[in-house]
C-alpha cells in the first residue's frame, strides 16, 4: 500500500525566506498530489495541488513541484509571512481492494515564520 | 459555502462509556473520512465510506466503528473509550479521491 513520507517535521524561517517541504510516495500509480494547510483549532485545507501530468504547479508565492521518477513532490512557499504559520501535510491516494482510493497524508510539518 | 460539519468541538468522556463523533456534509458528497490526528503521526484513516451503508476499515481502526444511514451523514462511535483514545478527531469528505478534501473543526476529545 502506499506510504507518505514528510519531511522536515519542523522549520523555522525569517520573515521573506522561501520555505521547503518535501514528501515522498511508494506507489508508483497514485497520480494526484495535494497539500493542506492546517491553522491552529481548525481542520485542514487544500493550498494547492498537482497531477501527474505536470511537473510543476505555481499560485502566487506557492508551488509545487513533482517528480515522478524519483517518486516525490515538494511544496515551495517563497516570501514568507507570519500568517503561513501552520501545520503542511502532503497526501497522495492509495488503492485498496474494489478500486476506490483513499487519500493518505504525511506525517506534517509545524511551519514557523518568525518576524 | 461548502460546509463539513462536526457536532462537537470538545469533549469529556469517562473510560468505558459508548462515544459517538458525529459528522455532516452538505455537498452531496460519495466519499466521508474519518481520521485521527496525533502529534508526530500526522492524519491517521480510521475508516472511510464510499456510498451510504458501505464502509472500509482504515490503518487504524481497532476499538471504532462507522455508520453511514444516510449520504450526508457520517457517524465514529468508540463502544468503549479508553484513554489511549485520547485525540483529535477529524471528518472529511470528498467527490473522489483525486479532488479537494474537505475537513470539520475537528473534535478534541479526552477521555478520562
Amino acid at each position: 500500500g502506499e506510504n507518505v513520507e514528510q519531511h522536515p517535521s519542523t522549520l523555522s524561517v525569517q520573515e521573506g525566506d522561501s520555505a521547503v517541504i518535501k514528501c515522498t510516495y511508494s506507489d508508483s500509480a497514485s497520480n494526484y498530489f495535494p497539500w493542506y494547510k492546517q491553522e491552529l483549532g481548525k481542520g485542514p485545507q487544500l493550498i494547492i495541488d498537482i497531477r501527474s501530468n505536470v511537473g510543476e504547479k505555481k499560485d502566487q508565492r506557492i508551488a509545487v513541484t513533482l517528480n515522478k521518477t524519483a517518486k516525490h513532490f515538494s511544496l515551495h512557499i517563497t516570501e514568507t509571512q507570519p500568517e503561513d504559520s501552520a501545520v503542511y501535510f502532503c497526501a497522495a491516494p492509495r488503492e485498496f481492494s474494489g478500486g476506490y482510493n483513499k487519500l493518505i497524508f504525511g506525517a506534517g510539518t509545524r511551519l514557523a515564520v518568525h518576524p | 459555502d461548502v460546509k463539513v460539519t462536526q457536532s462537537s468541538r470538545y469533549l469529556v468522556k469517562r473510560t468505558g462509556e459508548k462515544v459517538f463523533l458525529e459528522c455532516v456534509q452538505d455537498m452531496d458528497h460519495e466519499n466521508m473520512f474519518w481520521y485521527r490526528q496525533d502529534p508526530g503521526l500526522g492524519l491517521r484513516l480510521i475508516y472511510f465510506s464510499y456510498d451510504v451503508k458501505m464502509k472500509e476499515k482504515g490503518d487504524i481502526p481497532e476499538g471504532y466503528s462507522v455508520s453511514r444511514e444516510k449520504k450526508e451523514r457520517f457517524s465514529l462511535i468508540l463502544e468503549s473509550a479508553s484513554t489511549n483514545q485520547t485525540s483529535m478527531y477529524l471528518c472529511a469528505s470528498t467527490q473522489t479521491a483525486a479532488t479537494e478534501a474537505f475537513f470539520g473543526q475537528g473534535t478534541r476529545l479526552t477521555v478520562v
